[in-house]
């Protein structure tokens, strides 16, 4: 089983939908939770990051933790064309034997359609 | 603030061949790292730097080698290129160990 599972996708919405990402992961020592949107041929560019629980919000996008259920999820309203992207969950314990190296998810691939 | 940065872009090898990929960063950040994204194998860690003087291995490092000299740069050297390193390289870096990793644009590898 992998630390951090993530649907792949593909997900297909219309302008405007609200867009749903998740990834589960198993290792309860991760506490810094982070988002990252990747354009095709581009490298991984922070969205947003939370540590522990909790949510926060920036404009059009919404990150959630809940590490009781071991689960975190990234919202965004009002979708874009321009968010057709792929979006990476990745996550870090920062002491333990991992050395602060993060954990990543496989990302799922959004494309949003005028 | 160029953030981190990456030379080449593209590189074509032979197999067996040598290079040196480049990364560096002006964020004064003691952590950096190597990763390679391959399809439907996700982002997998290199080698990593958590200061000056200090490598480790992550998770697939066999064919390669790191140095840190600096804070600033973290070249990754392919010894004797293979055909399984085709693949897409990522630098990052961050503050410290454990924190938020800021992504250079890559460098495309194919070895024929």
């Amino acid at each position: 089983q992998k630390e951090v599972e993530q649907d792949p996708g593909p997900l297909s919405v219309p302008e405007g939908a609200i867009v749903s990402l998740n990834c589960t992961y198993s290792n309860s020592a991760f506490q810094y939770f982070m988002w990252y949107r990747q354009y095709s041929r581009k490298g991984p560019e922070l969205l947003m990051y939370t540590y522990s629980s909790g949510n926060k919000e920036d404009g059009r996008f919404t990150a959630q933790v809940d590490k009781s259920s071991k689960y975190i999820s990234l919202f965004i309203r009002d979708s874009q064309p321009s968010d057709s992207a792929t979006y990476l969950c990745a996550m870090s314990d920062p002491g333990g034997t991992s050395y602060g190296k993060l954990t990543f998810g496989q990302g799922t691939i959004l494309t949003v359609h005028p | 603030n160029a953030g981190v940065t990456q030379t080449p872009k593209f590189q074509v090898l032979k197999t067996g061949q040598s290079m040196t990929l480049q990364c560096a960063q002006d964020m004064n950040h003691e952590y950096m790292s190597w990763y390679r994204q391959d399809p439907g194998m996700g982002l997998r860690l290199i080698h990593y730097s958590v200061g000056a003087g200090i490598t480790d291995q992550g998770e697939v490092p066999n064919g390669y080698n790191v140095s840190r000299s600096t804070t600033e740069d973290f070249p990754l050297r392919l010894l004797s290129a293979a055909p399984s390193q085709t693949s897409v390289y990522f630098c990052a870096s961050s503050l410290t160990s454990g924190r938020v990793q800021y992504f250079g644009p890559g460098t495309r590898l194919t070895v024929l």
